[in-house]
């Protein structure tokens, strides 16, 4: 069975330090990688997605950057965190054609 | 754009209780999921419908897709505290990226 790891749980960091959050998948190969965001708990914001390896698209313009140095693994970074990066981070998976995505537990960051 | 519109956005019943929630659109989908989330955890995928007028039942939770695609709801018979979360539907067009709504937040309370 496919299992997909996020860490860390939770952070928290003073604004302008760099951040990374790593997600990584088991059981699957070739899957198609996302980043999400979540504020208050509502609707999910695409951050960055990805179809394969160092094959990435950005959905939204902001200090973000994400990378995929193995088929598996998902990279989500910024070298100066802002106080509105605060938020739910959340990475998902998918193989399927009809889109069905399946999500980490999540990264709590709190930029102070 | 794509757009999907959940309502009701927040939904308090007590235990017991019938409730419907709803995800609208004015776009055609080729498959429509949806997923629960609980606090602090991320979405879990409940059902995926693929073709117009589909109904899908997973225990006490009936899915609805659209005869034209552009609609779907989801029904709960006899809602539990356990039933508590957020909501969401999501849209797959046949590209790699799904179109989410923002939601419907249901408390149920014992």
């Amino acid at each position: 069975s496919q299992t997909i790891h996020q860490w860390p749980a939770t952070l928290v960091q003073p604004v302008g330090s760099p951040l990374s959050l790593e997600c990584t998948v088991e059981g699957t190969s070739n899957p198609n990688l996302y980043w999400y965001r979540q504020a208050a708990g509502r609707g999910l914001q695409l951050l960055f997605y990805s179809v394969g390896i160092g094959q990435i698209s950005s959905e939204v313009p902001q200090n973000l950057s994400a990378s995929r140095p193995q088929d598996r693994q998902f990279i989500l970074s910024s070298k100066k965190l802002l106080l509105s990066d605060s938020g739910f981070y959340l990475c998902a998976w998918s193989r399927s054609s009809r889109g069905e995505q399946y999500f980490g537990p999540g990264t709590r960051l709190t930029v102070t | 754009t794509q757009l999907l519109e959940q309502s009701p956005q927040f939904l308090s019943i007590q235990e017991g209780e019938n409730l419907t929630v709803y995800c609208n659109s004015s776009s055609v989908f080729s498959s429509l999921q949806w997923y629960r989330q609980e606090p602090g955890e991320g979405p879990v995928l409940l059902v995926t419908v693929v073709t117009g007028g589909e109904v899908k039942k997973l225990k006490r939770l009936t899915f609805q897709f659209g005869d034209a695609r552009k609609d779907s709801s989801l029904h709960i018979t006899a809602a539990q505290p356990g039933d508590t979360g957020l909501y969401l539907c999501a849209g797959g067009s046949g590209y790699s990226t799904l179109t989410f709504g923002k939601g419907t937040m249901l408390l149920v309370s014992p």
